[in-house]
């Protein structure tokens, strides 16, 4: 059963700091993965996505993927409340199929 | 980015009917997911829907209970038949954000609740 875990949280970040979102899978030849952010009430909106080992940097995010370790992590920096989401990650396995997180929350204090 | 309209975006039924929803995308494109989301939980994949074949179910999924219809390139529908409590949830369709960018993008969403 491939799987991909991420800590449920609430993750309680002040206003400012980095946020740090952390996700492993288990399938080792998973190649594509993904960073999408949902608020409540709403759909999941892709954020990032990755498929090097290393960084991914696109404005106040950065996606960090070490595959050797099978680990993905996304910072969010200068933390802003309207950041305050559920982010769920995501990776493509070695079949091509879509495995989901499910999800971390996180909250931004003013 | 594919942009998809879909509705409804939320319906109260009773126990014992169907509901259809339907999702329009603004472009062409070779699949459609459809996704299941219960309160607090991450998402399922039900069903992948090509156009001209019959969808593809996941463990769980069956086309009796989920007929799922792909007439065209920009369009499915997914029914939720015979409903039950056990069924309310947030169904999302879903295809790829962009032609050869991994990722995908969702519809708004139908929130469903069975009473």
């Amino acid at each position: 059963q491939k799987e991909v875990e991420q800590n449920s949280g609430p993750l309680s970040v002040p206003e400012g700091a980095i946020a740090s979102l952390n996700c492993t899978y288990s399938d080792r030849g998973s190649q594509s993965f993904f960073w999408y952010r949902q608020y409540s009430g709403k759909s999941p909106e892709l954020i990032m996505f990755i498929y090097s080992n290393g960084d991914k940097e696109d404005g106040r995010f950065t996606a960090q993927l070490n595959k050797a370790s099978q680990y993905v992590s996304l910072l969010i920096r200068d933390s802003q409340p309207s950041d305050s989401a559920t982010y769920l990650c995501a990776v493509m396995d070695s079949n091509y199929q879509l495995i989901w997180g499910a999800g971390t929350k996180l909250i931004i204090k003013p | 980015s594919a942009v998809i309209s879909q509705k409804p975006s939320r319906d109260i039924c009773q126990r014992g009917t169907s509901l259809t929803i339907q999702c329009q995308v603004d472009s062409q494109v070779t699949m459609m997911f459809w996704y299941r989301q219960q309160p607090g939980q991450s998402l399922t994949l039900i069903a992948t829907a090509n156009q001209g074949s019959e969808a593809t179910y996941e463990s769980g999924f069956v086309i009796d209970k989920f007929p799922i219809s792909r007439p065209n390139l920009t369009f499915s529908t997914l029914t939720v038949s015979n409903m039950s409590p056990e069924d309310s949830s947030i169904y999302l369709c879903s295809v790829e954000a962009e032609e050869g960018v991994d990722g995908y993008t969702f519809g708004s969403g139908t929130r469903l609740t069975v009473v």
